[in-house]
Order: C-alpha cells, then structure tokens, then sequence
C-alpha cells in the first residue's frame, strides 16, 4: 500500500526558513517522479515543484523560483522542500504526491493518483 | 499560464439528483485534464484524467467529458458521500508549463 507522510511544517516568520519531508513507503520510491502541491486556508490547490525519481530534473512554479527547492534521497525514501525567504502568502498546506504506476521522469508526473495528508505551513510574525 | 475557469462556484442538489460541473480553459489544453474530489480535512481524489478516464476505483457515476477548452465533470446520481469540492486541472505544455487546477466547484446538499 502507498502511503506518503509529510512533516516539518509549523509556524515560521516571514523572511524564515522551514524544510519539509515527505516519507514514502509501499512503493519504489526511486521509480517514481514526486511533487509538491499546496493549498492556501480555504482556498484551491497550487501546484509547486516536481522532482524526476533520479533527481536529474526539477520544476517549479513561478511562485517559488528561486526561494524553494526540491530533493530527494532514494536511500532514505524521502521528499524534501527547502523554502527559504517565506512570505505569507506561503501559508498553506503542502502536500506531496505521486502517480499510481512507475513514473521516473518529472515529465509523466502531471496527475496525481496518491497524495499524503499534508502539512500546515504558517507564515506569520 | 493556461486558466481554469470553473462554473459554478457552488452547486446545490439534493442525494439521487444530476450534477454537471464545468471548466473551461483559457486556451486548448486538447484532453490533458483531470478532475479531483475534495472533502474537509482531506487530501484530493483523483477521479477522472484524460479528460473521460475513470481513476482506479472511481464509481461509474463519475464520468467526464470534453476536449479542447470546455469540459464537463457529471455525476449522475448524487451519493451522500459525493457532497464535496471538485477541482479541474490541465497539463498542456507540461513540463515546463506549469500545472494548473481551476478555482473548485463546491457541491453542497440543497
């Protein structure tokens, strides 16, 4: 069975700095592309940042370029989001989430079969 | 960045009831949609992609329909387990073209 659980999230002033992990299970975790999507308090869902299975290939949304990165460690079976320089409108839950079959490239992975319950982001002073 | 535009923004029906939800792009996005159900406190559920492809395990209630720039989510009888939110989402000129959802349909009971 799939299960993906993210943590790390929290309370953090603007200008801050908070990493986010995601940890797999139940699957090849290094076969599949992952992502990160987030959703503001009441609000629609964003997607962020995708990573292709070998980490040779990253994406985001223009939204967090340059302030957010996406990693992986195949070894541990983890998702990482460093996010840097945090602005309030970072405030959201994020959530990472992949594909139902072996998706390796960041190319494939744009649907998104398993998500974890995310978690709460809070930007604030 | 290719919009999402879905009408309407609240629709309220009661159990056993037709529901039709609508998105509409900014530009084609041919079939690269999919639609996702949402109930509070939970994460999305992918329910149709392909623009017409049930998910794994999706009820045969759910069907989706469309190409190009109007798509159309349907339920054909409300369960009471589908009151929730719907959102669309395109992939046209991914990557690197950004994934994008629309704004959600609340489906509440009337």
């Amino acid at each position: 069975e799939v299960q993906l659980l993210e943590s790390g999230g929290g309370l953090v002033q603007p200008g801050g700095s908070l990493r986010l992990s995601c940890a797999a299970s139940g699957f090849t975790f290094s076969s599949y592309a992952m992502s990160w999507v987030r959703q503001a308090p009441g609000k629609g869902l964003e997607w962020v940042s995708v990573i292709s299975g070998s980490a040779d290939s990253t994406y985001y949304a223009d939204s967090v370029k340059g302030r957010f990165t996406i990693s992986r460690d195949n070894s541990k079976n983890t998702l990482y989001l460093q996010m840097n320089s945090l602005r309030a409108e970072d405030t959201a839950i994020y959530y990472c989430a992949t594909r139902d079959y072996d998706c390796s490239s960041a190319s494939c992975l744009y649907y998104f079969d398993f998500w974890g319950q995310g978690t709460l982001v809070t930007v604030s002073s | 960045e290719i919009v999402l535009t879905q009408s309407p923004a609240t629709l309220s029906l009661s159990p056993g009831e037709r529901a039709t939800l609508s998105c509409r792009a900014s530009q084609s996005v041919s079939r690269y949609l999919a639609w996702y159900q949402q109930k509070p406190g939970q994460a999305p559920r992918l329910l149709i992609y392909g623009a017409s492809n049930r998910a794994t395990g999706i009820p045969a209630r759910f069907s989706g329909s469309g190409s190009g720039t109007d798509f159309t989510l349907t339920i054909s009888s409300l369960e009471p387990e589908d009151f929730a939110v719907y959102y669309c989402q395109q992939r046209s000129d991914w990557p690197p073209g950004p994934l994008t959802f629309g704004g959600g349909t609340k489906v509440e009971i009337k």
